[in-house]
């Protein structure tokens, strides 16, 4: 059964980098659009980006700046990088699997925050 | 805020129709960009029900149904249950992003 799991560190601090991982099990990686999601009370559902398994990546513009998405097919998982956060960027992070624009497979999600 | 427009909130009681509106643009909807939508009840995250406008997944109950017109889709409930409790967003790619584009999220009460 196809799962996606988000590890990570719950807590970072102003102006340093969060780093997540999904690990994708019960399905190969290959094909999909594997998919990088936050979601705040202030500003709902935010879509960060997608990494096709080919490599190519697309960011929301709000965020192209700070955000990296690579993938390791040989290890069936894909990464998001957040550089200088703040605490707008405290929110529940989601990785998703999309076989084309639909969001068909969600992890149980990540709660980062974003504190000193 | 949202590029998608959805009522913050709807209710009914249970066996009614309740229907959940989403109103986008020229950049998503009305360029003809498909229309999916998610459940989410609290503590977990957000299902899908409905997929490309109208398809169900499996295991969706058919008392779930989609719409598409012009720029804007509709989610519909009927039979409501005390368990479609619960928020609701709609989604669809939009062309200024290059990527998704969500909704606000409407709450779902169940009288």
């Amino acid at each position: 059964q196809m799962q996606l799991q988000e590890s990570g560190p719950g807590l970072v601090k102003p102006s340093e980098t969060l780093s997540l991982t999904c690990v994708v099990s019960g399905d190969s990686i290959s094909s999909y659009y594997w998919n990088w999601i936050r979601q705040s009370p202030v500003k709902g559902l935010e879509w960060i980006g997608y990494i096709y398994y080919r490599g190519n990546t697309q960011y929301n513009p709000s965020l192209k700046s700070r955000v990296t998405i690579s993938i390791d097919t040989s290890r069936t998982q894909f990464s998001l990088r957040l550089t200088s956060v703040t605490a707008a960027d405290t929110a529940m992070y989601y990785c998703a699997r999309a076989p084309n624009t639909a969001l068909e497979f969600w992890g149980q999600g990540l709660l980062v925050t974003v504190s000193s | 805020q949202f590029l998608l427009t959805q009522p913050p909130s709807v209710s009914g009681a249970p066996g009614q129709r309740v229907t959940i509106s989403c109103t986008g643009s020229s950049s998503n909807i009305g360029s003809g960009h498909d229309v999916h939508w998610y459940q989410q009840v609290p503590g977990s995250a957000p299902k899908v029900i409905i997929i490309d406008n109208s398809r169900r997944p499996s295991g969706v109950p058919d008392r779930f149904s989609g719409s598409k017109s012009d720029t804007s889709a509709s989610l519909a409930i009927s039979g409501l249950q005390a368990e479609d409790e619960a928020d609701y967003y709609c989604h669809s790619f939009d062309s200024s992003l290059r990527g998704s584009a969500f909704g606000g999220g409407t709450k779902l009460t169940v009288l």
